[in-house]
């Protein structure tokens, strides 16, 4: 069973609001992953760290979403003014490595609603 | 474009019998093909993955037969129960770069 802990499980906010989630990865994993599954069930990935260093992130987090991994602290993502196509359910997963034969453990997800 | 792709959309078994879920992918930077079992309100949870060596992998009542050639794999689930009724997410995951990328899930219907 996955121990990655996301908080809080819902979020609803209005158009134009500040979004932030956190996420406490496996303990010993030191990669990250943020995810963000839309209504259809489709991911889209986000951003990814190792330890407190991104290693790669996509447009859209580059503009609107900052996101962090602090050390001795929780991961965050925030969306700093929030739209209605942002409403999604934002999945953190992690890793002992990012190379690609190791296993991706989510949790359960920050369902994002806004109004 | 990497792409994963799944079918069926949408699976409906008796309980009992067995549930064959498909998945293709594109890209041959694909290594590693986890499958993840979705209930609602909930995150995707590991159900069982396989490495690119290997052609089988079996876990209990799940089952995954992997093609390398044809680029194709799919999970088999004997013995179907009401519980494992879910969305299946078939994924792959990129060598290079460690991002998943995932299919569009089938979601299974047991009936009791």
């Amino acid at each position: 069973n996955s121990k990655v802990i996301q908080t809080p499980r819902y979020l609803v906010k209005g158009q134009g609001q500040k979004a932030k989630m956190r996420c406490i990865p496996e303990k010993g994993h030191p990669v990250v992953f943020w995810y963000q599954q839309n209504k259809n069930n489709e991911f889209k990935f986000l951003i990814n760290f190792q330890n407190q260093e991104v290693l790669q992130q996509i447009d859209m987090t580059e503009k609107r979403f900052s996101a962090e991994c602090p050390s001795n602290s929780p991961c965050s993502l925030e969306i700093q003014s929030s739209e209605a196509g942002d409403s999604a359910l934002y999945l953190c997963a992690s890793s002992l490595n990012w190379g690609g034969q190791n296993t991706l453990y989510f949790g359960a997800g920050t369902r994002l609603s806004v109004l | 474009q990497q792409q994963v792709r799944q079918s069926p959309q949408s699976l409906t078994v008796w309980e009992g019998e067995t549930a064959i879920l498909n998945c293709s992918y594109e890209d041959s930077t694909f290594n590693y093909f986890p499958w993840y079992q979705q209930f609602p309100g909930e995150g995707p949870a590991l159900l069982i993955s396989i490495r690119s060596v290997s052609d089988k992998k079996e876990d209990g009542r799940f089952t995954i037969f992997f093609n390398k050639r044809e680029k194709k794999l799919s999970l088999h689930i004997t013995d179907s129960q009401p519980g494992d009724s879910a969305t299946y997410f078939c994924a792959a995951r990129d060598t290079n770069t460690g991002k998943l990328t995932f299919g569009d899930g089938t979601v299974l219907t047991v009936k009791p």
